[in-house]
């Protein structure tokens, strides 16, 4: 089957520009999943979809990300204006919903911020 | 708030050697747990998983974790140690009531030859 599909894999930008992601879950998964991953720390949650709804966005910051997955399927992150801070891989992941709700992960984009 | 600790932030091991990964995890719930590894350059893939049953699971490559839910922990462990298993490896939870997806800081494991 095929895996989870992010775009870009790279992306530099300078501060206060803004950017997106794009990442197309496994078919037939409800969960998804956004995380940021700066250097040498876990995932950090920020939103998670089931379906089209969403079911955590706690840790997501509102004043500059936002996130929307139309029609339960693909998703995309944006970020506006980005700050020096925001320089990080940002993953991808599905689930099923239900069962273990292990978790397949996209190959992140890694955004620079200069 | 629900939080992962990981006790090794970087474990260098000969080939050969036992492995074990300290994953304690905070949330007194019902929680799924996982390992997750990520070889260089590949992404982040399934290691094994507990959501129920037998407390001692096993997974790829030889890998095992045991769930000891007395001691909120889920250690990984693996009785020798290769080359291949060179890779950073983050554990994570699962709570089931809020549906909420917790990682660790991960633990970056080399292996010498």
């Amino acid at each position: 089957e095929a895996g989870v599909a992010q775009s870009p894999r790279y992306k530099i930008i300078e501060k206060r520009q803004s950017v997106a992601f794009w990442c197309n879950p496994i078919s037939g998964h409800a969960t998804l999943y956004w995380y940021q991953q700066i250097l040498g720390q876990g995932p950090k949650l920020l939103i998670q979809f089931q379906n089209n709804g969403v079911v955590d966005d706690s840790q997501l910051p509102k004043d500059r990300f936002s996130a929307e997955r139309l029609k339960g399927v693909d998703s995309t992150l944006k970020i506006q204006p980005a700050k020096l801070e925001d320089s990080a891989v940002y993953l991808c992941a599905s689930s099923f919903f239900g069962g273990s709700y292990e978790q397949y992960f996209g190959p992140g984009t890694r955004l620079t911020v200069t | 708030a629900q939080s992962v600790s990981q006790h090794n932030h970087h474990v260098i091991l000969s080939e050969a050697a036992s492995l074990e990964l300290g994953c304690n995890y905070s949330y007194g719930g019902t929680v799924n747990l996982f390992w997750y590894v990520q070889y260089p350059g590949q992404h982040l893939q399934l290691l094994l998983k507990y959501f129920s049953g037998d407390p001692l699971v096993k997974g790829i490559k030889g890998f095992e974790a045991e769930f000891i839910k007395s001691k909120f922990s889920f250690n990984l462990r693996k009785p020798s140690v290769q080359w291949s298993d060179t890779a950073e490896y983050f554990c994570a939870a699962y709570n089931t009531n809020a549906g909420k997806s917790t990682f660790g800081d991960g633990t970056t494991l080399t292996v010498k030859p």
